[in-house]
């Protein structure tokens, strides 16, 4: 099983739509999460922190479920902008350092 | 404040050369962490420093690979006698200490390999 685990995509959705991306993590132990956005050739940024109660910045939502190990990101009112690959990274254990990072899933908005 | 820089950008190496990969950390961070991102993949932790300090290199190849961040000056990953599966984006972060994993990390624009 993978440590971490994202359906590749693409998802194709066209501009405001809804659209949700989950992700599963192989290690109980692990204590952060987070969502990267990565663009074509481009270093991964941070797009948000996942905490246990949940957290919003502005159209994006994400949820953790620590007793199914299970991450979702959900992009409402989708922009052109927002097509990306969106990493789903979690910390490696009990590690205060080690992240390790899905592969990724594509999206691409249309007009 | 600067954020985390590499250099190059874009390296292209001959099979059998050397390839040095820089990374100079944001101010006042003494913590780096470099990753390296094969094709269609994730990114993968290779090795993680503090000043003149291996902590992990439990990601890195056992052989000709190596890093270093000395006292002064950037962190450096040197490829020795790369080969094509070397060819790879290698991407650097830095925190100013321990538990960075826990905020996330800023990562450097980074430097793409290309072994021919």
């Amino acid at each position: 099983r993978k440590e971490v685990e994202q359906d590749p995509g693409p998802f194709n959705v066209p501009e405001g739509a809804t659209v949700a991306f989950n992700c599963t993590y192989s290690n109980s132990a692990s204590q952060s999460f987070f969502w990267y956005r990565q663009d074509c050739r481009k270093e991964p940024k941070l797009l948000m922190s996942v905490y246990s109660s949940g957290n919003e910045d502005g159209r994006f939502t994400a949820q953790l479920n620590r007793a199914s190990q299970y991450i979702s990101l959900l992009i409402r009112d989708s922009k052109l902008s927002d097509s990306a690959t969106y990493l789903c990274v979690v910390n490696w254990g009990d590690s205060s350092y080690k992240l390790i990072f899905g592969s990724g899933t594509r999206l691409l908005v249309r007009p | 404040n600067a954020g985390v820089m590499q250099n190059p950008r874009h390296l292209v190496r001959r099979r059998g050369q050397e390839a040095r990969l820089r990374c100079s950390p944001m101010k006042g961070h003494s913590h780096v962490y470099w990753y390296r991102q094969l094709p269609e993949e994730g990114l993968k932790f290779m090795v993680y420093l503090q000043k003149e300090n291996i902590i992990d290199e439990s990601g890195m190849p056992k052989e000709r690979f190596s890093a270093e961040f000395p006292k002064e000056g950037p962190s450096i990953l040197r490829i020795q006698q790369v080969v094509r599966g070397d060819s790879a984006a290698y991407f650097c972060a830095s925190s100013p200490g321990t538990g960075g994993s826990n905020y996330g990390y800023t990562f450097g624009s980074g430097t793409r390999l290309t072994v021919v």
